[in-house]
């Protein structure tokens, strides 16, 4: 059964850092790794999506990675601003793209 | 991208009574699923719901107690049954974009139960 987890479970920094999430799945037979934001009592905003043959993807102040082979994605943030405080979700897709298996979570405080 | 639109956004239910939710997806999609998030935790998968046949449900999950509908490609329902505090949560409807599978989710339903 596949299993994700994220570290770290909370985070808070200074606006302006840089920041890395971190994301590792223990069954590498992955279809695709979502990131997603989540704002309190709100849905799910996709951020960034990979497909398991590629290596990292970006937008804007937005880079995620994935090293399939060693069941491990990252979520880079540039220049962190105080309304990217929010949850971030890792999810994988399995081979048989039949949903989504979650991680816990990162909540992310950005401090102005 | 898919627009979902939810309904509705937030209930406060007794317990013993049911919760229909429902999930109206801007484009025809062939699997729509449905999630549930419990206080705190992340998401979990509840049920996969196909057009034409009965949905397929996750372990733990049963359709006495979240029965689902499924009735054409842009819409469903789910029905939290029989319910008790235990099932307060947020119930979240998503749907997967056919050529690269990347999810989509509605604004979640948020349910009380006292």
């Amino acid at each position: 059964k596949q299993e994700v987890t994220q570290i770290p479970a909370a985070l808070s920094v200074p606006e302006g850092e840089n920041l890395v999430l971190n994301c590792s799945f223990t069954d590498s037979a992955i279809y695709n790794l979502q990131w997603f934001r989540q704002d309190p009592g709100k849905g799910l905003t996709s951020l960034l999506l990979i497909q398991s043959s590629q290596r990292e993807q970006t937008s804007g102040r937005l880079n995620a990675s994935l090293d399939k082979s060693s069941g491990r994605s990252t979520l880079y943030i540039a220049a962190s601003q105080p309304g990217d405080s929010a949850t971030y979700l890792c999810a994988v897709l399995g081979g048989g793209a039949d949903g989504l298996t979650f991680g816990k979570g990162t909540h992310l405080i950005i401090q102005p | 991208s898919a627009v979902i639109s939810q309904k509705p956004s937030r209930d406060i239910c007794q317990r013993g009574t049911s919760l229909t939710i429902q999930c109206q997806v801007d484009s025809q999609v062939t699997m729509m699923f449905w999630y549930r998030q419990q206080p705190g935790q992340s998401l979990t998968l509840i049920a996969t719901a196909n057009q034409g046949s009965e949905a397929t449900y996750e372990s733990g999950f049963v359709i006495d107690k979240f029965p689902i509908s499924r009735p054409n490609l842009t819409f469903s329902t789910l029905t939290v049954s029989n319910m008790s505090p235990e099932d307060s949560s947020i119930y979240l409807c998503s749907v997967e974009d056919i050529r690269q599978f990347e999810a989509f989710f509605g604004q979640g339903t948020r349910l009380t139960v006292v």
